[in-house]
């Protein structure tokens, strides 16, 4: 099956700043990949997704790259702003025969003063 | 529209009871999953449901587990004979129905489960 792996698992960025966050998937038939924000005690919202046949979508301040032959996609926050700080999820899916979703590990960001 | 709804929010239990949870889709989903997240992990695939076919569970879905989904629009997940093991979030999830669409997982707030 499908593995997704995340990284760093914590972040801490000034105000301003520009954070990344990496995951790589196992499964090249995997040809959609969503990105998922979850503040505490809240469950995942949607952020930005990128399918196989696009390298780069980008959404104000929000933006993800994939590498299909690497097999990795990517989450650039620009201008971080403290509401930003939250746990962020990449996830990765076959549409053909699968629905179910595979998570990474999550990605703690702290966007500090 | 108002999202996927999950009721209860939080529920505490004893070992040995049974639980029920409830999700209510965003009107007009077709498509409505369930998964399971525990704490610093990402969530778990548990079941899946296009209208009322239950179409694809997860070897993390026991016996001990049931998901229905009746007419096609809300669903419930039960869980006997709670063990410790299954305190987590339970998260529920769904999608339109058309084109591409249809991979775009929306989730409810989810219900924390606490078994005692």
């Amino acid at each position: 099956g499908e593995n997704v792996e995340q990284h760093p698992s914590t972040l801490s960025v000034q105000e301003g700043d520009s954070a990344v966050i990496k995951c790589t998937y196992s499964d090249s038939a995997s040809n959609y990949f969503p990105w998922y924000k979850q503040e505490l005690g809240k469950g995942p919202q949607l952020i930005i997704d990128i399918r196989s046949n696009v390298g780069e979508k980008k959404d104000q301040r929000i933006a993800v790259t994939l590498n299909k032959t690497a097999k990795h996609f990517s989450l650039h926050i620009t201008e971080t702003q403290p509401e930003d700080s939250a746990v962020y999820f990449c996830a990765a899916l076959y549409t053909g025969t699968a629905s179910k979703l595979t998570f990474g590990t999550g990605t703690r960001l702290q966007v500090t003063l | 529209d108002t999202g996927v709804s999950q009721d209860p929010r939080h529920k505490i239990t004893k070992r040995g009871q049974n639980v029920t949870f409830r999700c209510d889709p965003i009107s007009e989903h077709n498509r409505l999953y369930w998964y399971r997240q525990t704490l610093g992990q990402g969530p778990e695939f548990l079941t899946y449901f296009q209208n009322e076919a239950q179409l694809e569970k997860s070897r993390l879905l026991s016996d001990r587990f049931s998901a229905e989904r009746p007419k096609g629009s809300f669903s419930t997940l039960e869980i006997q004979r709670t063990e410790q093991g299954d305190s987590a979030m339970y998260l529920c999830a769904s999608s339109p129905k058309r084109g591409q669409a249809t991979d775009t997982q929306y989730f409810g707030p989810g219900t924390r489960l606490t078994v005692l």
